[in-house]
């Protein structure tokens, strides 16, 4: 079984300074995607990053990085320059193809990151 | 504006009622995925569906049925057998197979007394 586990459930950051999200994950596959969304106390969940277990190089995107360690087992997201705006929960994700069908994502449990002016 | 809907965005049922929670997307996606979340937890997966007429239980399913009779329609209803109903439901949509990011919906949160 696959388990996602973010060890942070809070963080309060100093707006501008750059936030690293902790992530850790567990699968005894070798192919896998990890995935960033951030939830804002609306509800809706927005994606914000992807990384698959095949990629050589960490992905970004804009403010947002990953920093992808695969003998670690850890996909941990990088926020530079925070703003007020990224006050949210941010969840981790993986997805472990199941015969290449299209199986759902597993989820941590979160961190709630709160940005201070 | 392409998308995902989810009505109604609160619910209110007595306990021992079944309800539909409906999901409706226009992203022309092949698979759509259901999700709970409870309080101060991540989502777990209940349903999710790759085709129209097919779909398959995820972690969570007992107490949960669904269909998939049209491709832009995943309806998921909450049955008297699910024990702790009350949650946040969240309804999900990716083009399909494969590491594609899912698409979410607004929410229902239903509650159940």
């Amino acid at each position: 079984a696959q388990k996602i586990t973010q060890t942070q459930p809070g963080m309060f950051v100093q707006e501008k300074e750059a936030v690293t999200l902790d992530c850790t994950y567990d699968t005894s596959d070798q192919s896998y995607g990890l995935f960033w969304y951030k939830q804002p106390s609306s509800g809706e969940m927005i994606f914000l990053i992807y990384q698959g277990s095949y990629d050589e190089q960490n992905a970004t995107e804009g403010r947002y990085s990953l920093n992808f360690q695969k003998a670690r087992k850890s996909a941990n997201l990088v926020i530079s320059a925070s703003q007020l705006g990224d006050s949210a929960m941010y969840f981790c994700a993986m997805r472990v193809p199941e015969g290449g069908g299209a199986d759902g994502l597993t989820f941590g449990k979160g961190t709630h990151l709160i940005i201070q002016p | 504006d392409g998308g995902i809907t989810q009505s109604p965005k609160y619910l209110f049922r007595k306990e021992g009622q079944n309800v539909t929670l409906s999901c409706e997307q226009n992203l022309n996606h092949d698979a759509m995925y259901w999700y709970r979340q409870d309080p101060g937890q991540g989502l777990r997966l209940i349903y999710y569906s790759q085709i129209v007429n097919d779909f398959q239980k995820g972690d969570i399913a007992e107490g949960y049925s669904v269909s998939r009779e049209k491709k832009e329609s995943f309806p998921l209803t909450v049955t008297s057998a699910q024990k702790n109903p009350t949650a946040f439901y969240l309804c999900a949509s990716s083009i399909g197979g494969g590491d594609y990011e899912q698409y979410f919906g607004p929410g229902t949160r239903l509650t159940v007394t």
